[in-house]
């Protein structure tokens, strides 16, 4: 199974609302990264987890707060979103288990396309 | 992060050989190359990386130049199925063995390709 499974694929939520995407891995990966994606532009990363310690946080407004509940699951919780944080929200894990960072790959989710109201 | 260069796009007929170009004029010893593809509507795949010596395999060719300031990654036959935004990537290991392989994205390439 090489798959990362984000649920849900789409979501419209109010700027009131609060939220959570979902990814979920079975690969054994140690390290887990949210991007963020906006129409036409290249994807751009928001967090990193290795074993489920926070490692990265790309200067990310506090509104989203990431959670890694367990080695297979990774959560980005949501609220008090604005119409500008409308974007696919990949998630991506890859191996983390001791091998040279540079010399990885990451496998990544379809995405959650989010739209806020 | 160090930089890539690519062209914005490229166009190809179904069947013939792609090559993509990238340059990364500021890369480092340990820095390794990397492409990713992303078709419509999909997250990124991977799709072959290397250091120094040309790499194949099942999806592409990567071709390494000697001074690693620039690299092409070769599909030998395009099909429909290729057509995607293709984005080259240096994979930068700054910590010396740090177990967390982050991607910075370009801006990539899109490929058309023609039946």
């Amino acid at each position: 199974d090489t798959e990362v499974t984000q649920t849900p694929k789409h979501l419209v939520m109010g700027m009131t609302n609060k939220k959570s995407l979902k990814c979920e891995q079975h690969m054994g990966h140690r390290a887990m990264y949210w991007y963020k994606q906006k129409a036409k532009k290249p994807p751009e990363l928001m967090f990193v987890y290795s074993y489920e310690k926070l490692s990265i946080n790309e200067s990310v407004p506090s509104r989203f707060s990431p959670e890694c509940p367990n080695s297979s699951l990774l959560n980005l919780h949501l609220h008090a979103l604005q119409p500008e944080d409308s974007a696919l929200y990949l998630c991506a894990s890859s191996h983390g288990r001791g091998l040279r960072a540079a010399n990885e790959k990451l496998f990544f989710g379809s995405g959650t396309q989010l739209s806020v109201l | 992060d160090a930089k890539t260069t690519q062209p914005n796009s490229m166009e190809s007929n179904e069947e013939e050989p792609v090559h993509l170009p990238c340059n990364h004029s500021t890369i480092s010893g340990t820095d390794y190359i990397h492409w990713y593809r992303q078709l419509p509507s999909q997250g990124p795949e991977y799709v072959i990386h290397g250091l120094t010596s040309n790499v194949n395999n099942r999806m592409a060719s990567l071709a390494i130049a000697e001074d690693r300031k620039s690299s092409t990654l070769i599909l030998h036959r395009a099909t429909l199925r290729d057509a995607a935004v293709y984005y080259c990537i240096l994979k930068i290991d700054p910590f010396g063995g740090s177990t967390l392989g982050r991607l910075y994205f370009g801006r990539g390439t899109q490929l058309t390709v023609w039946p």
